[in-house]
Formats: C-alpha cells, sequence, structure tokens
C-alpha cells in the first residue's frame, strides 16, 4: 500500500544536539512539507518542496534544516538553534494540483 | 493570502447526538476547502473536501459540510455522532497552489 512513513515515532533529544526526522512516501507525490503541532496551535509550517532539490520555508523555519534529494524523501533536522524543540512533527505530501495532502503518523519530539 | 478561522476550539457532545463544527476562511480569490480528523498521537486523515460542483460534499462515515461562498463558509456537521468520533478536526483552505492553511482545530468529546 502507498503512504508516507514518519521514523520514529518517538525521540527525545539532549539540549544542544541536532536531530534528523525522517519521511518517506512511496505515493509518488511531487510535493512535500513538514508542519509543527503543538496544542491549541493547529498546524505550522516549517518547511516545504514542490520538486527535488528545492524547498522554500514556511512560516517557522527558524532553527529547522531540509534537504530534498530525492524525490522519495525530505528529512528535518531540528538544529540546537530551535529554542522549543519539544513538539508533534507531522510530514505530508501532494500530488500536482489541489488535491489535499497525505499525512504521515507523526514524530514526537521530546527535549530532555 | 488565505486564512482560516474554527470558531469552536473545544466541543463536548452526547452519543447520538447531532454536532457542528465551524469553519469561516478569508480568500480573495476562489478556494479549496478540506476537512481532516486526527485521532491522539496519529496523523491527520482527510475526512471529506470541496474542489468544485455540488456545494453539498458528504464522507463515507457520516459527516458532511457545506461551502457556503456567501458567507465564507465551510461548516461540518453529522446528524448523530458515536463515541469513536471522538478526535480533533481541523479545516484547511487552498489557494490556487498546492500549500494548505490549516485552522487551530476543534477537539470532538462525545460522551455516552
Amino acid at each position: 500500500d502507498g503512504g508516507i512513513t514518519q521514523s520514529p515515532k518517538y525521540l527525545f533529544r539532549k539540549e544542544g544536539q541536532n536531530v534528523t526526522l525522517s519521511c518517506e512516501q512511496n505515493l509518488n507525490h511531487d510535493a512535500m512539507y513538514w508542519y509543527r503541532q503543538d496544542p491549541g496551535q493547529g498546524l505550522r509550517l516549517i518547511y516545504y518542496s514542490q520538486i527535488v532539490n528545492d524547498f522554500q520555508k514556511g512560516d517557522i523555519a527558524e532553527g529547522y534544516s531540509v534537504s530534498r534529494e530525492k524525490k522519495e524523501s525530505f528529512p528535518l533536522t531540528v538544529t540546537s538553534a530551535q529554542k522549543n524543540p519539544t513538539a508533534f512533527y507531522l510530514c505530508a505530501s501532494s500530488p500536482t494540483g489541489v488535491h489535499g495532502y497525505t499525512f504521515g503518523s507523526g514524530t514526537r519530539l521530546t527535549v530532555v | 493570502a488565505q486564512s482560516v478561522t474554527q470558531l469552536d476550539s473545544q466541543v463536548p457532545v452526547f452519543e447520538e447526538a447531532p454536532v457542528e463544527l465551524r469553519c469561516n476562511y478569508s480568500s480573495s480569490v476562489s478556494v479549496y476547502l478540506f476537512w481532516y480528523v486526527q485521532y491522539p498521537n496519529q496523523g491527520l486523515q482527510l475526512l471529506l473536501k470541496y474542489l468544485s460542483g455540488s456545494t453539498l460534499v458528504e464522507s463515507i462515515n457520516g459527516f458532511e459540510a457545506e461551502f457556503n461562498k456567501s458567507q465564507t463558509s465551510f461548516h461540518l456537521r453529522k446528524p448523530s455522532v458515536h463515541i469513536s468520533d471522538t478526535a480533533e478536526y481541523f479545516c484547511a483552505v487552498s489557494e490556487n497552489d498546492y500549500k494548505l492553511s490549516f485552522g487551530a482545530g476543534t477537539t470532538v468529546t462525545v460522551r455516552a
């Protein structure tokens, strides 16, 4: 079955460390997105990519970095510059045109 | 730029009672509208969408939403809820590209 796989499901990070969240899709979708979800704040866009080797900042890109070397993969790195990284991170993808997104099951990151 | 307002953050409801979740959007152009559902510690799942055509759209599990252009609304309704409908619901809007803007979410709690 086609879908989006996020790993790991839970991740713990010490302060000052970088950490990378994985997102892989086998839907042949062109566009991929990273959102951060905090209680009561809905989803906030971190980065998005419409084609391979190209990506744009979303509303809260500071302290995050991404790459899009393959169509199937869009990893997110949470750097030590991100002041409050504890959150639920969601990856999504969509085909060309307006069809809505398919979401992964999320990664819960906790800074300890 | 588009934006979405979900007018209720929490909606408690008794089992078998009707429920309505309100969503208003602002945009200067034609829009596409979506409702997503999120169960605890999971990603978002597409519930229904309005792209064009009939303003009343339905999902397979009994939800429906009506696009009202004059009131810039896309309210979600279900005539009789089940315990399993307990979840968070997100309204989203897109203009003429792939990107979605999400509301802050409405938590529905169904009680027996």
